[in-house]
This record gives structure tokens, C-alpha cells and sequence, in this order.
């Protein structure tokens, strides 16, 4: 069964970093592009980044581009999003999920960007 | 950017009667594999999305067949042939040929 566990969120100031992450099982990881997508309070869906399974290539939103960074560890199984310069507006709940279509999604952790 | 419009915004609906959410991009969704990337989304209230139709048409392992997809080129529908309780949340369709991905803005479907 493919499991997908996300982690790390929290309450961080404006300008602070955070780091996420999600522990894959249930699948050959290494086979699979993996992506990040948000959800703000009360609002849809939004693609935050992507990243091949080798980890060669990655995709960004503009809304984080030079602040956000994908990268997994194929011998952790994980995926990881590095989040700098986080703004009021990066607030959401963060998912992973598998492929770049989305067919399995993890339970999501929550980001709060707040003073 | 691949915009994707939904309508409606909302969808009231009586328990056993059809339901219909529209899908509209603004380019084609026809990648040069010769597939079309338009899948459908659920989300339950208070849970993670889910995966329900896979480009265009099928459906995802353990849904139920009173879930359809169809379409084709910037045009696509879901279809619900009888509600249940159950199918209760907000849909959303996503295109996956064009980066960056982008998602439609929802439909909730609830109880009339």
C-alpha cells in the first residue's frame, strides 16, 4: 500500500525557513517524479514544485521560485521542500503527493507564517 | 499559464439525482504522447485530496462507477449518475501536459 507521511510544518516568522518532509513506503521511490502542492485556508488547490525521480530535474511555482527548493533522498525514501523567505502568503497546508498526477497524497502539514 | 475554469461554483444536489461539473482550459490538453492529462480530484471535508479520473475518462482503483469522465481537447465533464452522501466536498479538475500544473477552483458539491 503506498503510504505517504508529511512532517515538519509549524509556525515560523515572516523571513524564516522551514523544512518539510515526506516518508514514502509502499513503492519503489526511485521510479517516481514526486511534487509538493498547498492549500491556503478556506481556499483550492495550488502546485508549489515537482521533481524527477532520479532528482535530476525540478519544476517551480513562480509564487516561490529563488525561495523554495525541491530534492529527495532515494535512500531515506523522502522528499524534502526547503522553504526561505517565507511570507504571510506561503500559510497552507502543504501536501506531497506521487507523480506529477497526483495519484497518491500524503495527510498534509500545516505552515503558518505569522509574527 | 494553463488556466482551468470550473463551473459551477457551486452545485446543490438532491441524494440520487446526477450531478455535472464542467472543466475548461485555456490550451489544449493533448500532450505530444498523443494523451490527454486531465485528471479529477476529490476532497472530503477535513481530508486530502484524492485522485478519482485519470486522463479524462479513467477511474482510479476503488471508485465508484456512478463517477465518469469525458472530454476531450479543452472541453471536459465529470459526472456523478446518482449522489451519495458520501461524494459530499469539493471537486477539482487539474491538467498535467503544461508547466506549471495548474488546478481549477473548485466545485462544491452539497446537499440541496
Amino acid at each position: 500500500e503506498v503510504q505517504l507521511l508529511d512532517s515538519g510544518g509549524g509556525l515560523v516568522q515572516p523571513g524564516g525557513s522551514l523544512r518539510l518532509s515526506c516518508a514514502a513506503s509502499g513503492f519503489t521511490f526511485n521510479y517516481y517524479g514526486m511534487t509538493w502542492v498547498r492549500q491556503a485556508p478556506g481556499k483550492g488547490l495550488e502546485w508549489v514544485s515537482a521533481i524527477s525521480g532520479s532528482g535530476d530535474n525540478t519544476y517551480y511555482a513562480d509564487s516561490v521560485k529563488g525561495r523554495f527548493t525541491i530534492s529527495r533522498d532515494n535512500s531515506k525514501n523522502t522528499l524534502y521542500l526547503h522553504m526561505n523567505s517565507l511570507r504571510s502568503e506561503d500559510t497552507a497546508i502543504y501536501f506531497c503527493a506521487r507523480d506529477y498526477s497526483f495519484d497518491s497524497w500524503g495527510q498534509g502539514t500545516l505552515v503558518t507564517v505569522s509574527s | 499559464d494553463v488556466v482551468m475554469t470550473q463551473s459551477p461554483l457551486s452545485l446543490p444536489v438532491t441524494l440520487g439525482q446526477p450531478a455535472s461539473i464542467s472543466c475548461r482550459s485555456s490550451q489544449s490538453l493533448v500532450y505530444s504522447d498523443g494523451n490527454t492529462y486531465l485528471n479529477w480530484f476529490q476532497q472530503r471535508p477535513g481530508q486530502s485530496p484524492r485522485r478519482l479520473i485519470y486522463k479524462i475518462s479513467n477511474r482510479d482503483s476503488g471508485v465508484p462507477d456512478r463517477f465518469s469522465g469525458s472530454g476531450s481537447g479543452t472541453d471536459f465533464t465529470l459526472k456523478i449518475s446518482r449522489v451519495e452522501a458520501e461524494d459530499i466536498g469539493v471537486y477539482y479538475c487539474m491538467q498535467a501536459p503544461h508547466w506549471p500544473l495548474t488546478f481549477g477552483g473548485g466545485t462544491k458539491v452539497e446537499i440541496k
